[in-house]
């Protein structure tokens, strides 16, 4: 069956740490996007990458990087220098054909990362 | 004030009773998205709308494009309807999904 694949469901971490959380996905999607979410408010776009070998900061893209050097991978890393990573993290995708906004997206069950 | 508004935030009630959840938007979107999360965390897109209505077994999503406002609706509802319901606008010309703050329903049995 296709579709997102996040790991770890729950992840602790030291502060100070840098650390990498995983997102593919099979559906062949060229688009792909991570969100954080925190008590009380909607997810917010981090990153979002519409093709191979290219991505775009979101609205919250402070302390965090990405890479796509593969169409099915788009690994976030939550770096040192996020003040407060302590939060649910989504990852989705979609189709990107351009001619056809009206495609759905498709989500991850999201990591939960803990920080202490 | 959020681009992406709903109500109510918090909502109980009996199993059997008819949901309506609700959002307003304040700007030009291309879709609007329905989306359950459970406990767990993960996210199911349950509606993608432009335009009228869509049901799918109890659940039906609206949309008025002129009033900027979108209703999801369970009938016969269920315990195990409890969730978070989402709504998501994409904006217009945008890559981007903004999403409501959400609607948290227990359905008590």
């Amino acid at each position: 069956d296709g579709g997102i694949t996040q790991s770890p469901k729950y992840l602790f971490r030291k502060e100070g740490q840098n650390v990498t959380l995983s997102c593919e996905q099979n559906l062949n999607h060229d688009a792909m996007y991570w969100y954080r979410q925190d008590p009380g408010q909607g997810l917010r776009l981090i990153y979002y990458s519409q093709i191979v070998n290219d991505f775009q900061k979101g609205d919250i893209a402070e302390g965090y990087s990405v890479s796509r050097e593969k169409k099915e991978s788009f690994p976030l890393t939550v770096t040192s220098a996020q003040k407060n990573p302590t939060a649910f993290y989504l990852c989705a995708s979609r189709e990107n054909r351009e001619f056809l906004v009206r495609t759905e997206a498709f989500f991850g069950q999201g990591t939960r990362l803990t920080v202490v | 004030k959020n681009e992406v508004e709903q109500s109510p935030q918090n909502l109980t009630a009996q199993e059997g009773e008819f949901i309506t959840i609700n959002c307003s938007y304040s700007v030009g979107i291309s879709a609007l998205h329905w989306l359950q999360q459970h406990p767990g965390g993960g996210i199911v897109s349950l509606f993608m709308l432009s335009s009228g209505k869509k049901k799918h077994g109890r659940l039906i999503a609206t949309i008025n494009i002129q009033e900027k406002h979108s209703s999801l609706h369970i009938t016969a509802s269920h315990p195990r309807d409890s969730a978070v319901y989402i709504c998501a606008v994409r904006l217009q010309g945008a890559q981007k999904l903004v999403f409501g703050q959400g609607t948290r329903l227990t359905i008590n049995p």
